[in-house]
C-alpha cells in the first residue's frame, strides 16, 4: 500500500526559483490538502481540493498554486520562492474525515 | 475561522508516567482526530471520535470527545520510549461543500525521559 506520497523528499532553492511539490495518492480519495509546518503553529492549509478540477485556498495560500486534473495527483508549484517558504509540507488525502498524510517534503529556500 | 487551543505545548515525564493533553474550541465540531507525529515522518491517526461523550481506547491511549463538542482529551498511560514525538488534536465541522473541514491544534510535543 503506497497511500500518499511525496516527492521530493528534500529541496533547496534559490530566491525567486520555481519547483513543484509531487503529491499522488493511490486510495481514490476526493479531498486532497497541503499543508505547511512551522515550528510552533502547527499544520496550516495552503490549498485543498474536493475534486478532480476543483480547487480552493486554505489559509495561507499565498505564493502557490495548485492543481487537479485527476482524482489521484495534487502538486503544488512555487512560482517565485521566498525565504519565508521555508518549511516542511505535508500532502494530505481523505475520504470522509481519516486524512492520511504523506512523509513530508523539507524545503529550504536560500 | 476556527480555532483549537491545544495543551501544554511540551511534556517532559519520566517513562512509566501516564499523560494527558487536551483541545479546545470556540467553535463545535462533529468529530475529534488525534494524531502522532514521529519525527521525519508525516502524521499518523491515532484515534477518531465521533460522537459527543464518546470514549475510545487504542491499546494504552484513550481519547474522549466532549459533551459540549467543543474539546476532547487524549491520556497515554504506562509511557515508554517510542511514546515521544508531536501529538496534534483535530477538529472537523461538516460544511456542506467548499471547505476542507479540518482544523488542526499547534501540538504537543512529548519528550520521555529516562
Amino acid at each position: 500500500n503506497a497511500g500518499v506520497t511525496q516527492t521530493p523528499k528534500f529541496q533547496v532553492l534559490k530566491t525567486g526559483q520555481s519547483m513543484t511539490l509531487q503529491c499522488a495518492q493511490d486510495m481514490n480519495h476526493e479531498y486532497m490538502s497541503w499543508y505547511r509546518q512551522d515550528p510552533g503553529m502547527g499544520l496550516r492549509l495552503i490549498h485543498y481540493s474536493v475534486g478532480a478540477g476543483i480547487t480552493d485556498q486554505g489559509e495561507v495560500p499565498n505564493g502557490y498554486n495548485v492543481s487537479r486534473s485527476t482524482t489521484e495527483d495534487f502538486p503544488l508549484r512555487l512560482l517565485s520562492a521566498a525565504p519565508s517558504q521555508t518549511s516542511v509540507y505535508f500532502c494530505a488525502s481523505r475520504f470522509d474525515t481519516e486524512a492520511f498524510f504523506g512523509q513530508g517534503t523539507r524545503l529550504t529556500v536560500v | 475561522g476556527q480555532q483549537l487551543n491545544q495543551s501544554p505545548q511540551s511534556m517532559f515525564i519520566q517513562e512509566g508516567e501516564d499523560v494527558s493533553m487536551n483541545c479546545t474550541s470556540s467553535s463545535i465540531f462533529n468529530t475529534w482526530l488525534w494524531y502522532k507525529q514521529d519525527p521525519g515522518e508525516g502524521p499518523v491517526l491515532l484515534i477518531a471520535l465521533y460522537k459527543a461523550g464518546e470514549l475510545t481506547s487504542n491499546g494504552r491511549l484513550t481519547a474522549q470527545f466532549g459533551i459540549t463538542r467543543k474539546d476532547s482529551f487524549l491520556n497515554i498511560s504506562a509511557s515508554i520510549p517510542s511514546d515521544v514525538g508531536i501529538y496534534f488534536c483535530a477538529g472537523q465541522w461538516l460544511s456542506g461543500g467548499g471547505a476542507d473541514g479540518l482544523t488542526f491544534g499547534k501540538g504537543t510535543h512529548l519528550i520521555i525521559q529516562p
